[in-house]
């Protein structure tokens, strides 16, 4: 069974980096499928942040893209992400998921993480 | 410009079925896209991905309850014999190279 935790720190103060794992199990980051990073300010829907491949390919949104870092981590068969000079509007329950391939252009979130909730505040 | 416009809300009653709707932007008919249910304070599940030719591929034990059709540039989530667990935010999701684009999600409230 395929799962997905997301860990880090759950307050960061204004200006900072928010820093988060997602620690994958039953599946490897090294599988042909796109590894992602979704968010949900608190009462609000989903965005996608952007995402990565096994091969260090990265696509980003592109409304994050001058603040954000997405990496792999093979020997630990894990995914960061980091985004920089955060702000209030930066608060919400951040996903990890998977993205299973579905032809050239991308494909779909087929296995989520629980989230995890980090709050921008000083 | 990729949009997938969605009702905010929408409710039904215990038993019935009821139809939800994610609609592509102009010129995006041939587009797939992805359901996926949010139960409150849950994060989401997929729950299938409709084509096209209204052909849907489900996710690992989504109930039998649960189908996708197409018309046009709208796909379309049928739940039928709702049950209380039913009641969630249900997003739909599609993509471009380089982009991956949600709907803004509909409110089912079961009765």
């Amino acid at each position: 069974q395929v799962q997905l935790q997301e860990s880090g720190p759950r307050l960061v103060k204004p200006s900072g980096t928010l820093s988060l794992i997602c620690a994958v199990s039953g599946d490897s980051i090294s599988s042909n499928n796109w590894w992602s990073w979704v968010r949900q300010p608190p009462g609000k829907g989903l965005d996608w942040i952007g995402e990565i491949y096994h091969s260090g390919s990265t696509s980003y949104n592109s409304s994050l893209k001058s603040r954000l870092t997405i990496l792999l981590d093979k020997s630990k068969n894990q995914l960061s992400l980091n985004l920089s000079s955060v702000t209030a509007a930066d608060t919400a329950v951040y996903y990890c998921a998977r993205l299973l391939v579905a032809g050239a252009s991308g494909g779909y979130f087929d296995l989520w993480g629980r989230g995890t909730l980090v709050t921008v505040s000083s | 410009q990729l949009v997938l416009t969605q009702s905010p809300s929408a409710s039904a009653s215990l038993g019935a079925s009821v139809n939800l709707t994610c609609t592509l932007s102009s010129g995006l008919s041939i587009y797939s896209i992805a359901w996926h249910q949010q139960q409150p304070e849950k994060g989401p599940l997929f729950l299938m991905k409709v084509n096209s030719d209204g052909s849907h591929i489900k996710g690992d034990g989504i109930p039998d309850r649960f189908s996708g059709s197409t018309s046009g540039a709208e796909r379309y989530l049928t739940i039928s014999s709702l049950q209380s667990e039913d009641e969630a935010d249900y997003y739909c999701q599609t993509w471009v190279t380089g982009i991956r684009v949600f709907g803004g999600g509909t409110k089912l409230t079961v009765l």
